[in-house]
């Protein structure tokens, strides 16, 4: 099956700074990219939807100024949360997929902690 | 309120015993249903795939049922594993241009031995 892989897999920072998390499709090629958001005990919510080359499309009440979105390529995704809170605390999971008909493929996700 | 509707929301079973898990959803139009096994601190992995004209599809001890008269679903598991324990989501793939996911809250399940 195909696989997508996320950096970090886990990340720790301090209040007001910025993360990146890398997504990458590691055997084909994503024409779009998916990024959810998991809080404990609930199921993944969708942030934002990115075709390659294109600006992102953000679900209703995810500001897009803070959650900055680039699909630069067909194997790679990076999600930036910028001046990070306590709030954004949770597990950023991302997909990839070929074509609309193809199924998803998820990442193992990336841990976000700020302190 | 949601579109995919899981049961229970936690259940604990022993090793080597049965389990269904139920899923209903309410979306439209349809274009297909998942089940995902979801372990803690990963991202979920697709265990069955079945369209509008599918019953019944299996992996290995998972085996999923679908109705699309009735808009229900179940996964099964025979002779769990302690590896089973894990979170089990039923997706629902609109048939829009998008094809957009739509997730159930998922059912915690732990095998203990």
């Amino acid at each position: 099956g195909a696989v997508v892989s996320q950096h970090p897999s886990r990340v720790i920072c301090k209040s007001g700074t910025s993360v990146k998390i890398e997504c990458r499709s590691l055997d084909f090629q994503a024409t779009t990219m998916f990024w959810y958001r998991q809080f404990p005990k609930q199921s993944l919510m969708l942030m934002a939807t990115s075709n390659e080359g294109s600006k992102a499309t953000y679900e209703q009440g995810v500001e897009k100024d803070k959650f900055l979105i680039n699909h630069a390529s067909l194997t790679l995704s990076t999600l930036t949360v910028t001046s990070a809170h306590p709030e954004d605390s949770s597990f950023y999971i991302c997909s990839a997929r070929r074509t609309t008909l193809e199924t998803q493929y998820f990442g193992p996700g990336t841990r976000l902690l700020v302190l | 309120k949601n579109q995919v509707e899981q049961s229970p929301q936690s259940l604990i079973i022993l090793e080597g015993k049965n389990c269904t898990l139920q899923c209903n959803y309410t979306v439209s139009p349809f274009s297909n249903l998942r089940w995902y096994k979801q372990d803690t601190g990963r991202g979920p992995v697709s265990l069955t795939i079945m369209t509008f004209s599918e019953n019944t599809k299996s992996n290995g001890r998972y085996t999923a049922t679908l109705d699309a008269d009735t808009k229900q679903s179940s996964l099964h598991i025979t002779a769990s594993q302690l590896s089973d324990s894990a979170s089990y989501i039923c997706v629902v793939i609109v048939a829009d241009s998008w094809g957009k996911l739509q997730f159930g809250a998922g059912t915690q399940v732990v095998v203990t031995p």
